[in-house]
């Protein structure tokens, strides 16, 4: 079935310095690459999403940028503050005949340290 | 506007009991899913529907089944709890278009199968 590695699971950083996360995607048919950001005890919210006729996208402080040949897609936060904090996921979706059904890394913890 | 709402926030339940979890939208959203999530394990689908009187399963759907009789309600039922079902679950729903297909994620539901 469809699958999303995201790496590293664990990420620390200096407040400022800027942080990266990794995911591959297997579903070739993906077209809509969303992350989100789930706060201690909260819910994911989305915070950015690329789609797969764009190969990067940039908000702010945040960008994502997307390899489709490679299948993988990244998120980039600059200028890291306290904040930031919280567990990132990134998914792919799949629309399929039926429906359109999003799959999820199994997300990465970042810690910003002030 | 509540968005996405889910109760009960939390329930123990002694193994072998049954329970209904509901989730309710009111964004005229024609899809809506149930995630369960633990930890270092991301959010992973175990039903979803992709609108009124359908439903799909997901990547876990094994001990749960729900139920779309009205499109702002899917419902997620446990037949017979089991302790490997102890798990925080989110409900999410989602616009179908051309247009942003962001998903809306409920406050979650603790749940504890003892």
């Amino acid at each position: 079935g469809e699958n999303v590695e995201q790496h590293p699971s664990t990420l620390s950083v200096q407040e400022g310095d800027s942080a990266v996360i990794k995911c591959t995607y297997s579903d070739s048919a993906s077209n809509y690459f969303p992350w989100y950001k789930q706060e201690l005890g909260k819910r994911p919210q989305l915070i950015i999403d690329i789609r797969s006729n764009v190969g990067e996208k940039k908000d702010q402080r945040i960008a994502v940028t997307l390899n489709k040949t490679a299948k993988h897609f990244s998120l980039h936060i600059t200028e890291t503050q306290p904040e930031d904090s919280a567990v990132y996921f990134c998914a792919a979706s799949n629309r399929n005949t039926g429906g359109f059904k999003t799959i999820f890394g199994a997300g990465t913890r970042l810690f910003v340290k002030a | 506007n509540a968005g996405v709402t889910q109760t009960p926030k939390f329930r123990v339940l002694k193994t072998g009991q049954s329970m209904t979890l509901l989730c309710a939208q009111d964004m005229n959203h024609e899809y809506m899913y149930w995630y369960r999530q633990d930890p270092g394990m991301g959010l992973r689908l175990i039903h979803y529907s992709v609108g009124e009187g359908t439903t799909a399963k997901g990547e876990v759907p094994d001990g749960y089944n729900v139920s779309r009789l009205k499109k702002q309600n899917f419902l997620l039922g446990l037949e017979s709890a089991a302790p490997s079902q102890t798990s925080v679950y989110f409900c999410a729903s989602s616009y179908h278009g051309q247009g942003k297909t962001e998903a809306f994620f409920g406050q979650g539901t603790r749940l504890t199968v003892v």
